[in-house]
């Protein structure tokens, strides 16, 4: 069984560009979800995916979008980089429609510096 | 705002101690809580997590929960250095959609 797999792990952009990070969902899961952490922060939800649609929004702006694939692998885009975007974006995945539909399994994360 | 609220430490216990952790949460209506371990400069890792009152133990874990107090508190029984990280309360948000997490506590297990 194979985990939850981000790529890239590190990257630098500079204010104003965009980004993506990819995520392989964990096997057997159903359901992938973006979380940004901040240094010396808790994640924090950005949105989840479940049948390759929206499946719910945290408290981000709309040039944070994403998308998933029938292979439930997912990407996180972000647009007009700000230096408040440099964090580190983390995927979980899990499986919806069981009482377990939270029990989140992360990946490594993806860490991203905005210059 | 749903919020989880921890002590963010750092805490620290000899090893062998025992180690408590506590959160609070506000939204009376969260009915899934979770613990995960984030060692520095890695992703969170579940250590436990609770859907009902009372205390759920997992080898040298136990996970406490009191709805009617919005607490829940994890303790580290025989505490060791390998245990020093941020741990990191969730709890699930009214859609059942997202967790929301809290800043962490982080634990200092010295040898």
């Amino acid at each position: 069984e194979t985990g939850v797999t981000q790529s890239p792990t590190h990257l630098i952009k500079t204010r104003g560009q965009q980004v993506t990070l990819r995520c392989s969902s964990q096997s057997g899961h159903n359901t992938v979800s973006w979380y940004q952490q901040a240094l010396g922060q808790g994640p924090q939800f950005i949105f989840q995916y479940y049948r390759e649609e929206e499946n719910g929004r945290g408290n981000f702006p709309p040039r944070f979008s994403g998308l998933q694939f029938p292979n439930y692998s997912s990407e996180l885009n972000v647009n007009a980089l700000e230096l408040d975007d440099s964090a580190l974006y983390l995927c979980a995945s899990s499986f919806e429609g069981a009482l377990g539909a939270n029990v989140l399994t992360f990946g490594a994360g993806s860490r991203l510096t905005v210059l | 705002q749903k919020e989880v609220e921890q002590n963010s430490g750092p805490l620290s216990v000899p090893e062998g101690a025992i180690a408590s952790l506590n959160c609070t949460y506000s939204d009376r209506v969260s009915q899934s809580f979770f613990w995960y371990r984030q060692y520095s400069g890695k992703s969170p890792e579940l250590i436990m997590s609770i859907y009902s009152n009372g205390d759920k133990e997992d080898g040298r874990f136990t996970a406490q929960l009191n709805k009617a107090s919005q607490y829940v508190s994890l303790l580290i029984r025989d505490s060791q250095p390998s245990d020093s990280a941020t741990y990191l309360c969730a709890v699930n948000d009214q859609a059942g959609t997202a967790l929301i997490f809290g800043k962490g506590t982080t634990l200092s297990v010295s040898s």
